[in-house]
């Protein structure tokens, strides 16, 4: 069955990074797009780009576009999304979300990231 | 950017119908979806492309989409339908806005 399962929780200190991995399995991967979307506690989900993981063309939100680095491997069928010059307000849960024409079916099972 | 808006809560007794609202300018132009969020849970899709149901979603939820707004309508309200709400679009520059959701109670 599909499955996106993500690496684990992570504490950062502000001004860090933080690389958060998520694995696809059940799939061919290369012929879908993973996005990233964060929800900070009791708050909405917010979205914050995604990765063609076939041709490797990517998408970043404005807010994020100077600080996130979405990559992906596809010998290991694993996408990346690295996070740098931490700051508090970064706290939330962060999950991967495999796109299925213009709607994410499968979800990861979120990362939380404490800064 | 495009923004959604959404009733932060809608509270409603069991076997009764609630309807969740998401607000766009011409939001009727685009394609809605909607996903269901328990707490300490990954969000699940319950409904795609305004009206769509996915397989194991109950045929007691649907969607439409028309004009400014965008309705789930969750008919004969359970227990388990308690949660978070929250409507997607794709904007036309390839970006993807969720509103800010709906916290449904059943009474």
């Amino acid at each position: 069955q599909v499955q996106l399962v993500q690496s684990g929780a992570e504490v950062k200190k502000p001004g860090a990074s933080v690389k958060v991995s998520c694995k696809a399995s059940g799939y061919t991967f290369n012929t879908y797009t993973i996005h990233w979307v964060r929800q900070a506690p009791g708050q909405r989900l917010e979205w914050m780009g995604w990765i063609n993981a076939g041709e490797g063309n990517k998408k970043y939100s404005q807010k994020f576009q100077d600080r996130l680095i979405i990559t992906r491997d596809t010998s290991t069928n694993t996408a990346y999304m690295e996070l740098r010059s931490l700051r508090s307000e970064d706290t939330a849960v962060y999950y991967c979300a495999r796109e299925v024409t213009l709607y994410f079916d499968r979800w990861g099972q979120g990362t939380l990231i404490t800064v | 950017s495009y923004v959604l808006t959404q009733p932060p809560s809608v509270s409603v007794a069991p076997g009764r119908t609630a309807r969740i609202t998401c607000g766009g300018n011409n939001l009727g132009s685009k394609h809605v979806h909607w996903y269901q969020q328990k707490p300490g849970q990954a969000p699940v899709v319950v409904m795609y492309y305004d009206s769509d149901r996915p397989s194991g979603i109950p045929e007691r939820l649907s969607g439409s989409n028309s004009g400014n707004t965008a309705t789930l309508t969750i008919s004969r309200v359970e227990a388990g339908d308690e949660a978070d709400y929250y409507c997607q679009v794709s904007d036309s520059s390839s970006d993807v806005v969720f509103g800010g959701g709906t916290k449904l109670t059943v009474l």
